[in-house]
């Protein structure tokens, strides 16, 4: 069972550009996670989704930042017309659904970096 | 709303001496708490978790987290640390079974020959 793959690995954009990350869960898992990690702040989560919805996006910038998890494929992140700040590790974690209390599995991360 | 803290940014230990990574917690129902570990350039490695039962929770690696409600604490533990153990851990928790998780800013152990 391969465990969470995200990708790429590294990415680099440049200001004005947009950058997708991608995201394919655990086998069998159907929550998908997304977190930013940056530099002395820890992880910060941004978004909660199953399947086709939107569970929590509180902590979701208002603009530029989207996501979304298909019924068919993998969760995407999308930045659009990213800028210096975004600069940061994006880790997806993943959940089975029915299992109250189950830890969250992460994947490797993307590394964006903004020139 | 539910948070952590982690108090140490840092935590320096000989190897072989016993080593405690502290975490307090508030939740507004029942905590459900976890421990991560992070190496550099990769992902969180799942550690342990304590969701009920036994305040005393044995996870990978020989550590072990020691739940205190009076305290909201889920302090990380082991009884002789490895240099292996240099890396940067994360506490988390998560009001209930569902949902997302809080983690807080990180506590780098270096671990010293």
């Amino acid at each position: 069972n391969a465990g969470v793959m995200q990708n790429p690995r590294h990415l680099v954009r440049r200001r004005g550009q947009e950058a997708r990350l991608r995201c394919s869960p655990m086998k069998g898992h159907s929550h998908v996670y997304w977190y930013r990690q940056l530099p002395e702040e820890g992880l910060k989560f941004m978004v909660y989704l199953q399947k086709e919805n939107i569970i929590d996006e509180s902590g979701m910038p208002k603009e530029r930042f989207s996501a979304e998890f298909p019924k068919e494929g993998p969760s995407i992140l999308r930045i659009q017309q990213v800028v210096r700040g975004d600069s940061a590790a994006y880790f997806c974690a993943s959940s089975p659904p029915g299992q109250s209390g189950t830890e969250a599995f992460f994947g490797q991360g993307t590394r964006l970096t903004v020139v | 709303a539910q948070s952590v803290a982690q108090p140490e940014d840092q935590v320096n230990v000989a190897e072989g001496n016993p080593l405690t990574v502290k975490c307090t917690y508030s939740v507004s129902g029942n905590p459900y708490l976890f421990w991560y570990v992070q190496y550099p350039n990769r992902g969180l490695q799942f550690l342990l978790k304590y969701i009920t039962g036994d305040n005393l929770v044995k996870g990978s690696y020989g550590f072990e987290a020691e739940f205190n409600k009076s305290q909201t604490s889920f302090h990380l533990k082991k009884p002789s640390a490895l240099v292996s153990d240099s890396a940067l851990y994360f506490c988390a928790v998560r009001d209930g079974g569902w949902g997302t998780l809080t983690f807080g800013k990180g506590t780098m152990l270096l671990v010293s020959p």
